[in-house]
């Protein structure tokens, strides 16, 4: 069966430092991988997508950056973090394209100091 | 543009039936998800509609109209743990499953 991680958990960060959050799949093969944001009370925002190793999509622009270093490795960083990054981060996967569902991994709640 | 409009908050008593609406306005279409997520998890899946019609699966049922551009989530005999809010993402069109979410529907489920 196909599964999701995300690490860390919960992360409480100081404005201008770096960030790394890491997401991968197991299970299955070339899914398609997607960076969530979700601010409070909002709802989920796209941020990035990628179909495949290397390739990366930005939906929206801002400080952050997404890469893809293997097939079911996907990857959200910035260099400098501004208060505006909180929120809840959610990675998922899907297969192929048209109506498959996505499915979530557990998020990263980040606070942003 | 990208809208999709879903109530905030609803409220309901236990062994109810409550419905929440969703109505969209998104360049493409290519079909519409419903996912619940409970406070501080990741969405789980509960639906997709992509013809139009109502599509039942056990308590949840869901139901698309893609003309008037409106999708409904119905739950029957809701119990305590429904207590959710309940998402509503359009597929756009284009492919690779970009989705656009709602603000999702906060609903309280109360004995």
């Amino acid at each position: 069966s196909q599964t999701i991680h995300q690490w860390p958990a919960t992360l409480v960060q100081p404005v201008g430092s770096p960030l790394s959050l890491e997401c991968t799949v197991e299970g299955t093969s070339n899914p398609n991988l997607y960076w969530y944001r979700q601010a409070a009370g909002r709802g989920l925002q796209l941020l990035f997508y990628s179909v495949g190793i290397g390739q990366i999509s930005s939906e929206v622009p801002q400080n952050l950056s997404a890469s893809r270093p293997q097939d079911r490795q996907f990857i959200l960083s910035s260099k400098k973090l501004l208060l505006s990054d909180s929120g809840f981060y959610l990675c998922a996967w899907s297969t192929g394209t048209g109506g498959n569902e996505q499915f979530f991994g557990p998020g990263t709640r980040l606070t942003v100091l | 543009g990208q809208n999709i409009d879903q109530p905030t908050e609803m409220t309901a008593t236990e062994g109810a039936i409550v419905q929440i609406n969703c109505t969209y306005q998104t360049s493409g279409f290519n079909g519409l998800f419903w996912y619940q997520q409970h406070a501080g998890e990741a969405p789980t899946f509960l639906s997709y509609n992509v013809l139009d019609g109502l599509e039942e699966k056990g308590r949840f049922s869901s139901f698309l109209s893609r003309s008037k551009g409106y999708s409904y989530l119905l739950l029957k005999e809701l119990q305590m743990k429904d207590s959710a809010s309940y998402l509503c993402a359009v597929i756009r069109g284009g492919g690779y499953n970009k989705l656009i979410f709602g603000a999702g529907t906060r609903l309280a489920v109360h004995p």
